[in-house]
């Protein structure tokens, strides 16, 4: 699968947009851009995922560059209910590949 | 959505005892169910792929004989952790992947802080 790289940490003001940005420069073309966030001594929970395509939910956005070798993923007005490890991951189609996680960005939203 | 429970939510145990902790999706089957650990500060490293009816898949650097993995039903896994020393201390977080969809998606755990004095 191939290597992201994302900022260790950013902070924004809550109300604000928050965007976090992803490096995946070795993407395949077959790899989707999954995100991920951790809450302080919870599990991780699921954002939102992407292959080519801009993606939106009801939690957040994915935007993805056209030649796919980056993305980013906004949440549009942030809270401090937000602050939380934010984790890029690439991983092959096939619903048959296992997460790996890197180091993430800490979110902190602040007042 | 879909549900992940892991029971202990936390545990405290002496050295050299054995402790197992519950990794059950609650509305939707898992042919596969993983298992990682997290160290304080760091993130989280897949310890091992559990599937349903056979034998569990360890990350490389993984004792299989010291992280027992069961998958014996749709909708349960089990990790004991045998002999657990001090360093064995951290947060266990079990995911599954939901049997109907072709998706990457895995739906977590609230994880199991595993104390070993």
């Amino acid at each position: 699968d191939a290597k992201t790289t994302q900022p260790p940490s950013m902070d924004c003001a809550e109300g604000r947009a928050a965007n976090l940005p992803c490096n995946h420069s070795t993407i395949s073309g077959n790899e989707y851009v999954y995100w991920y966030r951790q809450i302080h001594s919870q599990g991780p929970q699921y954002i939102i995922h992407g292959l080519k395509n801009n993606e939106t939910n009801e939690m957040a956005s994915l935007i993805i560059t056209e030649d796919r070798k980056s993305s980013t993923l906004i949440l549009p007005h942030a809270t401090l209910r937000d602050t939380a490890v934010y984790y890029c991951i690439v991983i092959l189609t096939g619903g048959g590949n296992k997460l790996t996680f890197g180091t993430g960005t800490q979110l902190k939203v602040e007042l | 959505g879909a549900v992940v429970s892991q029971h202990p939510s936390w545990v405290i145990c002496k050295s050299g005892t054995s402790v197992k902790i519950e990794c059950r999706s609650l509305d939707f089957q898992a042919t596969t169910m993983f298992w990682y650990r997290q160290f304080p500060k760091q993130s989280l490293m897949l310890m091992a792929t559990s599937n349903e009816g056979s034998k569990a898949t360890y990350e490389q650097g993984v004792e299989k004989d010291k992280f027992l993995i069961n998958h014996a039903s749709l909708t349960l896994s089990t990790l004991t952790v045998t002999s657990a020393h001090p360093e064995d201390s951290s947060f266990y977080i079990c995911s599954a992947r939901d049997l109907g969809t072709g998706s990457n998606e895995q739906f977590f755990g609230p994880g199991t802080r595993l104390t070993v004095l």
